[in-house]
């Protein structure tokens, strides 16, 4: 039972432009959202997050947007640069449990 | 400040074989994780643990288990080594409270032949 999903595997855009990843969850439990970037052979580094009290979460050109109602995050990047080019992962706090939940990741791409 | 280290980096098992991968953190953080990365899969959590002495099961525990004896270490152990287990396993680590994010060690590339 994949309780955080991410539907898109892969993203590809242009240099400059826009990118949003998205994200789903159906714990209503969850209580706090991160976003971890993976470049190949190495660990996931912490990128950005939003708790549930808020509905939006800014640092300089990374956005985290929250819609509790709808169960569903986002991630937004402007502008997109060559160097974000990895596989992002959105990840939950299940709160009391202590556990973080991974979704199942969204490669990618920018285009120069 | 080495942050999270895990090792092996790399290891090939035979069917059958057991072994134990290290995941030492110097941050003093109370939570470590233990997680495996297939294709296409994410990351899966395995074990958990909020302080020495305490585990607990995460999403895919079968074919493992840890140990928590110290605040800083946090072993997996692998009895019978099954190619179901090749896999990239990531250690994290994170302070205990609400709103924190973990830190995650280089990983260790397991292939079990």
């Amino acid at each position: 039972d994949q309780q955080v999903k991410q539907n898109s595997p892969s993203l590809s855009v242009q240099e400059g432009r826009i990118s949003i990843l998205n994200c789903d969850y159906t714990n209503s439990m969850f209580d706090y959202f991160l976003w971890y970037k993976k470049y190949p052979a190495e660990g996931p580094t912490f990128l950005i997050s939003i708790s549930s009290i808020k509905d939006k979460n800014e640092d300089g050109r990374f956005t985290v947007f929250l819609n509790k109602s709808a169960k569903h995050l986002s991630l937004h990047i402007v502008p997109s640069q060559p160097g974000d080019s990895a596989v992002y992962f959105c990840a939950a706090d299940g709160g009391a449990t202590n556990k973080l939940i991974f979704g199942t990741g969204t490669l990618l791409a920018v285009q120069p | 400040n080495a942050g999270v280290t895990q090792t092996p980096k790399f290891r090939i098992l035979k069917i059958g074989q057991s072994m134990t991968l290290q995941c030492t953190q110097d941050m003093n953080h109370n939570y470590m994780y233990w997680y495996r990365q297939d294709p296409g899969m994410g990351l899966k959590l395995i074990y958990y643990s909020v302080g020495a002495g305490i585990t607990d099961k995460g999403e895919v525990p079968n074919g493992y288990n840890v140990s928590r004896s110290t605040t800083e270490d946090f072993p997996l152990r692998l009895e019978l080594a099954a190619p179901s287990q090749t896999s990239v396993y990531f250690c994290a680590s994170r302070i205990p409270g609400q709103n924190t994010e973990a830190f995650f060690g280089q990983g260790t590339r397991l292939t079990v032949v």
